[in-house]
């Protein structure tokens, strides 16, 4: 079964640091594209970046450039967003999703981020 | 980027009822359109890709139309297990960007 599973989530204060894991089973990692995905407290779903298949390029809502990080691990079979300068506004679920077309997501991973 | 604009942003509707919620993309997309239900607490689940292909698993009850900018989804007699809210996304580029989202309420 395919499956995804977001852990790292937490409450830090402004300024500071998380990294997220994505762990995926029933499929490889790198075989596709894979994406992060959030949502604030009552909003919608937001974009935030995403890594393709071939290559492992990177990219970037501008909400996140310069501060998010995307990665994965073949070996872990596992993705990674590594979020450094955390905002207030970057309080959220954060998903991960499967594919271009989000087929399969995870359960998400809390981030709070207050003062 | 493109915009999704999704409509209407909420309704309400019977149990039996037929639901079709709307989707426009600022510029054309080609099919690379998706549809996603998402209940309260919950992580989207995926009903739909490609504008009109069913998910596995996914009751054909749901389907989604369109092409280039204007999408549909419909849901042919509605349950109490649909209300719930609905979102639609584009990949056809980056960034990849969804609608405002469609809920779905009981009458």
């Amino acid at each position: 079964e395919v499956q995804l599973l977001e852990s790292g989530g937490g409450v830090v204060q402004p300024g500071g640091s998380l990294r997220l894991s994505c762990a995926a089973s029933g499929f490889t990692v790198s075989d596709f594209a894979m994406n992060w995905v959030r949502q604030a407290p009552g909003k919608g779903l937001e974009w935030v970046s995403g890594i393709s298949d071939s290559g492992g390029r990177t990219k970037y809502a501008d909400s996140a450039k310069g501060r998010f990080t995307m990665s994965r691990d073949k070996s872990k079979n596992t993705l990674y967003l590594q979020m450094n300068s955390l905002r207030v506004e970057d309080t959220a679920v954060y998903y991960c999703a499967k594919g271009s077309s989000g087929d399969v997501w995870g359960q998400g991973t809390t981030v709070t981020v207050f003062s | 980027d493109i915009q999704m604009t999704q409509s209407p942003p909420s309704l309400s509707a019977s149990v039996g009822d037929r639901v079709t919620i709307t989707c426009r993309a600022s510029q054309g997309i080609s099919q690379f359109l998706a549809w996603f239900q998402q209940k309260p607490g919950k992580a989207p689940k995926s009903l739909i890709y490609a504008a009109s292909t069913l998910q596995s698993g996914v009751p054909s009850k749901f389907s989604g139309s369109g092409s280039g900018t204007d999408f549909t989804l419909t849901i042919s007699s509605l349950q109490p297990e649909d209300f719930a809210t609905y979102y639609c996304q584009q990949y056809n580029s980056y960034p990849l960007t969804f609608g405002g989202g469609t809920k779905v309420e009981i009458k």
